[in-house]
């Protein structure tokens, strides 16, 4: 199947500071890749949905200032959490959309641990 | 509010039992995906469903699509300890074909 990667998948960094996570998909071209963040036992909350080339979608109740995303090319996404705080501590995944395939799908990154001190 | 609910929340169950998981809405999906995941990694997609009344099957795992589209269900024979983990029903609706939601998930153990 389709291979997303995340980098790092385990981050400890001190309040205030920033952090960028990476998210590629390894064997397609991605026009549009997606950012959760998943809390312990929960399900996935989407924060945004990133296309190439163009801004990001937000949703409501995610701060764009705070978490930044760059869709700089096929393969790449970027989220960068800035200004750090320990309520940003949680599990954040990235997925990949697939358009190639006659149904549409999304793959998933293994996912980072953010953990903020 | 398109949201997809899914039952039961959690299932401890012995080793070698069947069970079925749930995965309900009130809207329309063009398409309902199944994913499985393990504590600390991301979801692993097991199965898409895109046509009504669709069954697809994945060794002891079955898969149904409702007829009208809103609902899905996933079964597993003879569950085994690999079984454990999280099962997160996803689906696009059809008046949102960009943004995927997901159920609030299905956490299994099967017990050795």
């Amino acid at each position: 199947g389709a291979v997303v990667s995340q980098h790092p998948s385990r981050v400890i960094c001190k309040s205030g500071t920033s952090v960028k996570i990476e998210c590629r998909s390894l064997d397609f071209q991605a026009t549009t890749m997606f950012w959760y963040r998943q809390f312990p036992k929960k399900s996935l909350m989407l924060m945004a949905t990133s296309n190439e080339g163009s801004k990001a979608t937000y949703e409501q109740g995610v701060e764009k200032d705070k978490f930044l995303i760059n869709h700089a090319s096929l393969t790449l996404s970027t989220l960068t959490v800035t200004s750090a705080h320990p309520e940003d501590s949680s599990f954040y995944i990235c997925s990949a959309r697939d358009g190639s395939k006659e149904v549409d799908t999304q793959y998933f990154g293994p996912g980072t641990r953010l953990t903020v001190l | 509010t398109q949201l997809l609910e899914q039952s039961p929340q959690f299932l401890s169950i012995q080793e070698g039992e069947n069970l079925t998981v749930y995965c309900n809405s009130s809207s329309v999906f063009s398409s309902l995906q199944w994913y499985r995941q393990e504590p600390g990694e991301g979801p692993v997609l097991l199965v898409t469903v895109v046509t009504g009344g669709e069954v697809k099957k994945l060794k002891r795992l079955t898969f149904q699509f409702g007829d009208a589209r809103k609902d899905s269900s996933l079964h597993i024979t003879a569950a085994q300890p690999g079984d454990t983990g999280l099962y997160l029903c996803a689906g696009a609706p059809k008046t949102s074909y960009d943004k995927v939601i997901f159920g609030p998930g299905t956490s299994l153990s099967v017990i050795p």
